[in-house]
């Protein structure tokens, strides 16, 4: 298995407060990703990242920012949590030939 | 309209039988194709690629139809293990990955 790993994997918040997910990886693989996943939807991505400080918005960037400052760490941030960002959130990297997720953080907005 | 459609099932299927579903993909310049294995409550894992000559991979085969902006999957011999979510998901360019909603499969004893 590819390594990626998410912190937290479980998290329950209130809404208004900010919260950050780590993603981590040892596979050195340019692009990262954020999705989101929720029911009848499948995966949304949120964020992604080219490289080192280069990141874009994807389908569902609203309320949701990201900062790459290393090539093995990739951070999601809810400026102001809402309960319709409950989800489950999965990192993925991209590699030669496949992408590969981390195990996903559930993520409750109370 | 969705970059990428799957019927969302659920297939419902005994052991030992054939399944087959489709997914359609709206960006006529997709690169590559892939079909992704979700458990319940887990991450995706890759099942395989899609081939534009179609693949096989033990009791599962991929067709590609360019043509028609779709892609399948068949899963013969069905197994208890077979039973997951099957995401559909399309490489449109350099970086972006669109996944399907996916199509649930049940198989039972």
């Amino acid at each position: 298995d590819a390594g990626i790993t998410q912190s937290p994997r479980h998290k329950v918040t209130e809404t208004g407060t900010p919260v950050t997910l780590r993603c981590h990886q040892t596979e050195n693989h340019r692009y990262m990703y954020w999705y989101r996943q929720d029911p009848g939807h499948g995966l949304r991505l949120i964020h992604y990242s080219y490289g080192v400080k280069d990141t874009d918005k994807g389908e569902v960037s609203d309320g949701y920012s990201v900062s790459r400052s290393k090539t093995e760490d990739f951070l999601l941030t809810l400026e102001s949590a809402t309960s319709s960002q409950t989800s489950v959130y999965f990192c993925a990297t991209r590699g030669p030939t496949e992408a590969f997720f981390g195990q996903g953080t559930r993520l409750t907005v109370v | 309209r969705k970059e990428v459609e799957q019927d969302p099932g659920p297939f419902n299927v005994p052991e030992g039988a054939t399944v087959a579903f489709n997914c359609t993909y709206s960006n006529s310049a997709s690169q590559s194709f892939f079909w992704y294995r979700q458990d319940c409550r887990k991450e995706p894992k890759l099942l395989m690629s899609v081939y534009s000559s179609g693949n096989e991979d033990g009791r599962f085969t991929a067709q590609l139809n360019r043509a028609s902006q779709y892609i399948s999957l068949l899963i013969r011999d069905s197994k208890l293990s077979d039973s997951a979510t099957y995401l559909c998901v399309v490489n449109s360019n350099d970086y972006k990955l669109s996944f399907g909603a996916g199509t649930t499969v049940t198989v039972r004893a």
